[in-house]
């Protein structure tokens, strides 16, 4: 079965400029959560997605925002980038997003903003 | 607010020695927990997990991690250890809450050298 797969895996933006990451989770899995990490702040939880709705979401500004499709793909989009925003954009898929399940990860996408 | 603390945030040891990673985390309640590893160039991948039953659980590649409820640590251990362990390795904390979905709180994480 093949893993969880993040488009494109490198990007150099500039600032102000705004970015869409991609993200196609495991075939069958439902739940996609995207988080950031960096050196400063490791790995931080940014939001969920499940059956095309956001159902949870991290402590981040409303630049950040994302999308899920009925194939349960999802989509990461940061408007008006800044330097900070620069960091290593994960993407991890699960059955259901329940307590229960286990997040398989993507290799990520690495976002430069310049 | 729940968080999780890496004791270590860098070890360096020679091959064979024995590796033990400390993990605390902070929250009462029912959790889920799980250690990660990200070797050099490469994904998050899962070593082990737990989510109930035996406290003593063991994952890939000769890792097991010991679940101690009333100290809140999910330490992770490997007998000795090889030039191949070299990676960074995170604790993960599922917490059972109103807004847990698909959401894991991850420690600062513990970068492993193994040297030969």
């Amino acid at each position: 079965k093949a893993g969880v797969t993040q488009t494109p895996r490198y990007l150099i933006k500039t600032r102000g400029q705004q970015v869409t990451l991609s993200c196609s989770p495991i075939s069958g899995h439902r739940s996609v959560s995207w988080y950031q990490q960096t050196p400063g702040q490791g790995l931080q939880f940014l939001f969920e997605y499940f059956s095309e709705t956001q159902r949870n979401k991290g402590n981040f500004p409303g630049r950040f925002s994302g999308r899920q499709f009925s194939n349960s793909r999802s989509e990461m989009n940061v408007s008006t980038l800044e330097l900070g925003d620069s960091a290593l954009y994960l993407c991890a898929s699960s059955l259901e997003g329940s307590f229960t399940d286990t997040q398989y990860f993507g290799p990520g996408t690495r976002l430069t903003v310049l | 607010a729940q968080s999780v603390s890496q004791h270590n945030h860098h070890v360096i040891l020679s091959e064979a020695a024995s590796l033990e990673l400390g993990c605390n985390y902070s929250y009462g309640g029912t959790v889920n927990l799980f250690w990660y590893v990200q070797y050099p160039g490469q994904h998050l991948q899962l070593l082990l997990k737990y989510f109930s039953g035996d406290p003593l659980v063991k994952g890939i590649k000769g890792f097991e991690a010991e679940f101690i409820k009333s100290k809140f640590s999910f330490n992770l251990r490997k007998p000795s250890v090889q030039w191949s362990d070299t990676a960074e390795y995170f604790c993960a904390v599922n917490a059972k809450t109103t807004d847990s979905w698909g959401k894991l709180q991850f420690g600062a994480g513990t970068q492993v050298v193994v040297t030969p």
